[in-house]
């Protein structure tokens, strides 16, 4: 079983949609959750962290986190173009002071 | 203005040659971190250290060496010994270990 799981996509949604993504994971000590957004040749910028249970709401961006089922997603309302990149999830692992990153969905919003 | 630099952002190797790039932060931060990205692949952990002068080896060490003298500075050498050292290498940095990281632009290292 892979340490993280995430849709590789592409992932299309049109303008002005509400575009979700989600990401599964294996340990179940972590305690940090944190979504990255990467421009196609650049490099990864950190959106959205996330600690405890339930959602978490910055702008057009939540995250929601379930300790329970393992999972973090995270939505965009209203997408833009802007929006059109890789989204990677990462969680802490343990206590080994790594964070495990997904392989990334690759988002597309089509105006 | 605080944040993390990577030099060069390009470099070209020849076969053989060991290379060296730099990754610089000014944010304070005690932990920082080595990743290799290769195209639509996700980030691969080289080496990280958590406190200066000690350091970890990540999932693909082999063929790399680092050294963290310096609180503000972490440099990756990539040796010959690395047989496809050509990605994307990037470099991150954190309050502590189990904080956000956050990475630098990135260095394109090309073998010719």
């Amino acid at each position: 079983q892979k340490e993280v799981e995430q849709n590789s996509g592409p992932l299309s949604v049109p303008e002005g949609a509400i575009a979700s993504l989600n990401c599964t994971y294996s340990d179940r000590v972590s305690q940090s959750f944190f979504w990255y957004r990467q421009y196609s040749g650049k490099s990864p910028e950190l959106i959205m962290s996330i600690y405890s249970n339930g959602d978490k709401e910055d702008g057009r961006f939540t995250a929601q986190l379930n300790k329970a089922s393992q999972y973090v997603s995270l939505l965009i309302r209203d997408s833009q173009p802007s929006d059109s990149a890789t989204y990677l999830c990462a969680f802490g692992s343990g206590n080994t002071g790594k964070l495990i990153f997904g392989q990334g969905t690759t988002l597309q919003v089509k105006p | 203005d605080g944040g993390i630099t990577q030099s060069p952002k390009y470099l070209f190797r020849k076969e053989g040659q060991n290379v060296t790039l730099s990754c610089e932060q000014n944010l304070n931060h005690d932990a920082m971190y080595w990743y290799r990205q290769d195209p639509g692949q996700g980030l691969r952990l080289i080496y990280y250290s958590q406190i200066v002068n000690d350091f970890q080896k990540g999932d693909i060490a082999e063929g790399y060496s680092v050294s963290r003298e310096k609180k503000e500075s972490f440099p990756l050498t990539v040796t010959s010994a690395q047989k496809n050292p050509t990605a994307f290498y990037l470099c991150a940095s954190s309050l502590d270990s189990y904080n956000e990281q956050f990475f630098g632009p990135g260095t394109r290292l090309t073998v010719l």
